[in-house]
C-alpha cells in the first residue's frame, strides 16, 4: 500500500537525550513536511523539504533538525536545546507544483519523562 | 504572516443535526482543502477546492470556496457519532515556489448520541 509510515508511534524522551522520529513515504512525492501539534494550537510546521538534500526552517525550528537524504525518508531530530518537546507529531508529503495537497502520517506522540 | 480564522473551537451536537463551520482569511487563498484528523491519527483528507465559488461533495459532506477567496465552508448533515474530531480548513495562495500551506487551528466536534 502506498502512504506515509511514522515510527514509532509513542515515544519517550529523557532529560538532555536527543530522539529522533522516521518518516518514510512510498508515494514518490517530492515534498515532505514536519508538523507539531498541541492542543487548541492547530498544526505548526518546524521544518519542510522540497527536493532531496535541501530543507527549509518552518515558522517553529528551533530546537529540531531533520535531513533529506532520501526522496522516501525525512527523520526529525528533537535535540536537548528543546525543552518542551512534548507534542503530537506529524509528518506529511505532497507533490511539488501539483494539487497542494499534504497527506500525512499516523503521527508520533513524544512524552518527556 | 497569513492566518486562518476558525471557530468556535469547540462544537456540540446532537446525532441527526446538521452542523456548519467555516474558515476566514485577510489574504486570497487559491486552494482551500477541509480535513479531519480522528484521535491519535493524522488527518486526512475530506474535500479540495480549486476555484472561487466551487461547490464540492463528498457523501454528507458539501464544502464551498468562497467567492471572496478569502474563506470557505464545510457542511456536515445528518450527523452521526463517527463524525467526532477536528476538521481543519487549509489554504494555498499558490503564488511561488515558496508559498506554502496554512492551516486553521481546527474545530473540535463532539456529537451526542
Amino acid at each position: 500500500d502506498g502512504g506515509i509510515t511514522q515510527s514509532p508511534k509513542y515515544l519517550f524522551r529523557k532529560e538532555g537525550q536527543n530522539v529522533t522520529l522516521s518518516c518514510e513515504q512510498n508515494l514518490n512525492h517530492d515534498a515532505m513536511y514536519w508538523y507539531r501539534q498541541d492542543p487548541g494550537q492547530g498544526l505548526r510546521l518546524i521544518y519542510y523539504s522540497q527536493i532531496v538534500n535541501d530543507f527549509q526552517k518552518g515558522d517553529i525550528a528551533e530546537g529540531y533538525s531533520v535531513s533529506r537524504e532520501k526522496k522516501e525518508s525525512f527523520p526529525l531530530t528533537v535535540t536537548s536545546a528543546q525543552k518542551n518537546p512534548t507534542a503530537f507529531y506529524l509528518c506529511a508529503s505532497s507533490i511539488e507544483g501539483g494539487s497542494n495537497i499534504q497527506y500525512f502520517g499516523a503521527g508520533t506522540r513524544l512524552s518527556v519523562l | 504572516g497569513q492566518q486562518l480564522n476558525q471557530s468556535p473551537q469547540s462544537m456540540f451536537i446532537q446525532e441527526g443535526e446538521d452542523v456548519s463551520m467555516n474558515c476566514t482569511s485577510s489574504s486570497i487563498f487559491n486552494t482551500w482543502l477541509w480535513y479531519k484528523q480522528d484521535p491519535g491519527e493524522g488527518p486526512v483528507l475530506l474535500i479540495a477546492l480549486y476555484k472561487a465559488g466551487e461547490l464540492t461533495s463528498n457523501g454528507r459532506l458539501t464544502a464551498q470556496f468562497g467567492i471572496t477567496r478569502k474563506d470557505s465552508f464545510l457542511n456536515i448533515s445528518a450527523s452521526i457519532p463517527s463524525d467526532v474530531g477536528i476538521y481543519f480548513c487549509a489554504g494555498h495562495p499558490n503564488t511561488g515556489a515558496n508559498s506554502k500551506l496554512t492551516f486553521g487551528k481546527g474545530i473540535t466536534l463532539s456529537v451526542r448520541p
